[in-house]
Formats: C-alpha cells, sequence, structure tokens
C-alpha cells in the first residue's frame, strides 16, 4: 500500500506568493493532521481533520494560512502570502482512528520563501 | 506551553552503549505515550508505544519506562548502534482528542561507530 503521500517535496518562493501543499491521506484512515517542523520550534501541530471535518485549527499561526480537506482523499495546506518566517518542513500524517492511534507521516514539503 | 517534555535536546553515546532519553507531562488525562523515530529527509514513524496500565513495554533493543505517579517515560536504546542514529520524540494523547498527539520537542541521538 502507498503511504501518506505529498507534494510538492520541495518549494522555494518569493516572500507574497501563493503556497498550496497537497496531501493525500492512506485510504481509509479517517484522521489527517498537517504539522510544520524546524529547528526552533520542533513539530508543531497546525490543523487536524476527523472524517474531514476540522477538529481543531488552534495551531494555525495566523489567517494567512488555510486548510481544506475537500473529500477522504485529498487535503490542501495553503499560505496567502507566503512570509520567509514560514519556511519549515510541513508533514501530512493520517491516522486509521478507530482502535488505533498510529499516524502515519508522509514525506513532508521544504518549503523555502525567500 | 509544551504539554510534553523531552530532554536532552541532543545525546552521543558510543556504539554498544545504553541510550536514554526522558519525557514528562503534567496532564493526568493522557492515556497513550508514543515514541517516533524521524530520520533525516523522512517524516516520523512509530517506534514503540505504552499505556499507563503497564510500567515497562520492551521492544528488541527499545525499552519504554513509565512511571505513571511522576508522571515520567522514558526510552530506552539497549546496545546502541550507528544506524539508531536518528530524531527522538516522544508523545502523549488524551483519549477524547480524536488522536491528537502532544510532541516533545525531540532528541537528535548520533551513535558514534
Amino acid at each position: 500500500d502507498a503511504g501518506v503521500i505529498q507534494s510538492p517535496r520541495h518549494e522555494v518562493t518569493e516572500m507574497g506568493q501563493e503556497v498550496t501543499l497537497r496531501c493525500k491521506p492512506i485510504s481509509g484512515h479517517n484522521s489527517l493532521f498537517w504539522y510544520r517542523q524546524t529547528m526552533m520550534r520542533g513539530l508543531e501541530l497546525l490543523i487536524y481533520f476527523n472524517n474531514n471535518v476540522p477538529i481543531d485549527d488552534s495551531g494555525m499561526p495566523e489567517d494567512r494560512f488555510s486548510a481544506k480537506m475537500p473529500n477522504a482523499s485529498f487535503s490542501t495546506l495553503k499560505i496567502q502570502p507566503s512570509e520567509p518566517r514560514d519556511s519549515a518542513v510541513y508533514f501530512c500524517a493520517s491516522s486509521p482512528g478507530q482502535h488505533t492511534d498510529t499516524q502515519y507521516f508522509g514525506p513532508g514539503t521544504r518549503l523555502t520563501v525567500l | 506551553q509544551q504539554q510534553v517534555k523531552q530532554s536532552p535536546q541532543s545525546l552521543i553515546v558510543q556504539k554498544g552503549g545504553i541510550s536514554i532519553i526522558n519525557c514528562a507531562y503534567e496532564n493526568t488525562a493522557f492515556d497513550y505515550f508514543p515514541w517516533y523515530q524521524q530520520f533525516p529527509g523522512k517524516g516520523p514513524a512509530l517506534l514503540i508505544a505504552i499505556r499507563p496500565d503497564v510500567s515497562e513495554k520492551k521492544e528488541g533493543r527499545f525499552t519504554i519506562s513509565f512511571n505513571k505517579s511522576a508522571k515520567q517515560f522514558s526510552l530506552h536504546i539497549m546496545d546502541s548502534q550507528p544506524g539508531d542514529s536518528a530524531t527522538y520524540f516522544c508523545a502523549a494523547r488524551r483519549g477524547s482528542t480524536l488522536g491528537r498527539l502532544y510532541f516533545g520537542r525531540g532528541t537528535q541521538l548520533t551513535v558514534w561507530p
């Protein structure tokens, strides 16, 4: 089975541009999580969904960040406008939900905002 | 506010030695404590996990020790190998939060040959 798929793997953009990160969770998983990883702040949860519904977005840094999950097989994290301090590795993870707590992480998207 | 505090931030161990990473928490509602392992350029992956009804869980060279009264848990890596060099994260979950994990800041382990 394919794991969590994220695209792009690397993104370099200029300050002020819109950035869209994409995630395809493992088929059949009910929960989806977006994380941001930096040296300074470690692994931060930005938002998570259960059955496509956002449950907790308190980790989203500010209004420039938005996330959607239009169906069970796709989610996006959008940053508009992007800033240099958004440079980080963004991970998507999915979990089966019921009866198991394991989160399966994707390979991440390394974002660089110049 | 960090819900799970992890130490040390970095650890260097000789091959064959024991690596020990510690975590502490305050929320007594936490009921599941996993450890994740992350290699450079990869996403974290579940290594081993424990629930508070047991004090120890062992899988191969990896052992979690859990002290419920002290609200602490630790990862022990016996006979550490260079291939164990990675970043390790402890985490905790409350049963009512639909799988949300609270991660520690991570420990970068380097095992010298």
